[in-house]
């Protein structure tokens, strides 16, 4: 089965201050990617995917996430934080073989973006 | 946004009593899941659906059942809560695509006491 595993649990940063956020994967076939945002007090919403070609993938409020297949790894990133980004980040992997239309989620971080 | 309502939003229950958790779309999308997410374990699967009166497990479904009459309505049944269900639920959807990507509702927070 497989695994994510987020290793940052809890991240602070100043604003204007860039971010990173990391993801590693457990599968070795095609896999499915994804960063799920979560604001305080609300539903998950999706952030960026990975699915094929360009292994750098750009979401919405400027962040992206680079897929380094050999490393099994799907960072995200952001090059300057703002206080409005504070909130709980999720990875996420689908595997292609046999998972369906399921994900397994990492753990989860939370970032707190202080002025 | 998906359309995607869960009812209720919040529930205080007791030890020992039914509980019954509705998800809703409006989307028509083939696949709805349920999830719980607790401090430190990030979100889990407990159930999905992958179309009318189509179920299966996931991780954690143990004291958890789930059924699904209607394309658009999904039900998460707590036959006895307990205690260790105290979670915030999510039900989330998604469609046959290249991308399987999760569409989520906006949550319930049960307590059990």
């Amino acid at each position: 089965a497989q695994s994510v595993s987020q290793h940052n649990h809890h991240v602070i940063l100043s604003e204007a201050a860039s971010l990173e956020l990391g993801c590693n994967y457990s599968y070795g076939g095609t896999v499915n990617l994804f960063w799920y945002v979560q604001y305080p007090g609300q539903h998950l919403q999706l952030l960026l995917k990975y699915f094929s070609g360009d292994p750098l993938v750009k979401g919405i409020k400027g962040f992206e996430a680079e897929f380094i297949k050999s490393k099994f790894s799907f960072n995200l990133r952001k090059p300057s934080v703002q206080w409005s980004d504070t909130a709980e980040y999720f990875c996420a992997v689908n595997a292609m073989a046999g998972g369906g239309n399921k994900l397994t989620f990492g753990t989860g971080t939370q970032l707190k973006v202080e002025l | 946004d998906a359309g995607i309502t869960q009812s209720p939003r919040h529930k205080v229950t007791e030890t020992g009593t039914p509980v019954t958790l509705r998800c809703h779309q409006t989307e028509n999308h083939r696949y709805m899941y349920w999830y719980r997410q607790d401090p430190g374990h990030g979100l889990r699967l407990i159930h999905y659906s992958y179309g009318v009166k189509d179920t299966d497990k996931g991780e954690v479904s143990d004291g958890y059942s789930v059924s699904r009459s209607k394309t658009e309505d999904f039900l998460l049944t707590l036959e006895s809560a307990t205690s260790s269900q105290t979670s915030v639920y999510f039900c989330a959807i998604s469609e046959l695509t290249q991308t399987y990507e999760q569409y989520f509702g906006p949550g319930t927070r049960l307590t059990v006491t």
